[in-house]
């Protein structure tokens, strides 16, 4: 049972465009939402959070949008660049205390000059 | 520098020969654990360890054992590889409130 599902599966779009990666859940017990970024021949790594007391959160060009009657969040990324082509994995944690982490299958995104 | 270290990046080797990717922090977490990722099947947990001489069952821990006999430490042992084995294998690590800090991965092709 996938518990984030995250779509799509790969994404192209062209520089500056807005590419926008979605992943829904089902379990309301989730607390944490992070994205993870992933580069060809390294480990994944950190972008952004979010909890669900807000429905947004920005760091420079990268926005999560949370909804949280739905239980969807998405990543958008501003002015896409050939450098934030790489691998995108959502994820979710149930509670403070929880070690675990629920990815998705992740998101290919490819950025083309 | 705060890391998670693997060795070794790349391992190719044969059906039924038990090998070891070892994984080690620096940076006092309590919790380890190891994932394997395929195409198109994401990141998926083998094992974690949330103290030491503490370990569980992720989603896929057929076929893998570990062990936790000091914080720093979290080797993925495959005493029997096979072919379905190969992948690319990351150690993760964090404390509560923290980032799960991710390393560079391990690739293991076994034939």
């Amino acid at each position: 049972q996938q518990q984030v599902k995250q779509s799509p599966q790969s994404l192209i779009v062209q520089k500056g465009g807005i590419p926008i990666i979605n992943c829904a859940y089902e379990n309301t017990a989730f607390d944490y939402f992070p994205w993870y970024q992933q580069f060809p021949g390294k480990g994944p790594a950190l972008l952004i959070a979010i909890r669900p007391d807000v429905s947004e959160k920005k760091e420079g060009r990268f926005t999560i949008s949370f909804n949280k009657s739905a239980k969807q969040f998405s990543l958008h990324i501003m002015d896409s660049q050939p450098g934030d082509s790489a691998t995108y994995f959502c994820a979710a944690q149930a509670g403070a205390g929880s070690y675990q982490l629920t990815f998705g299958k992740g998101t290919k995104l490819s950025v083309i000059p | 520098e705060a890391q998670v270290t693997q060795n070794p990046r790349y391992l190719i080797t044969v059906t039924g020969k038990k090998l070891t990717v070892t994984c080690s922090q620096n940076m006092n977490h309590e919790y380890m654990s190891w994932y394997r990722q395929d195409p198109g099947l994401g990141l998926r947990q083998i094992y974690y360890s949330m103290n030491v001489e503490v370990t569980d069952k992720g989603d896929v821990p057929e076929g893998y054992k570990v062990s936790r006999k000091e914080k720093r430490n979290f080797p993925l042992i495959l005493e029997s590889p096979s072919p379905n084995q190969t992948s690319l294998y990351f150690c993760a690590s964090r404390n509560g409130g923290s980032p799960l800090h991710f390393g560079n991965g391990t690739r293991l092709t076994v034939t």
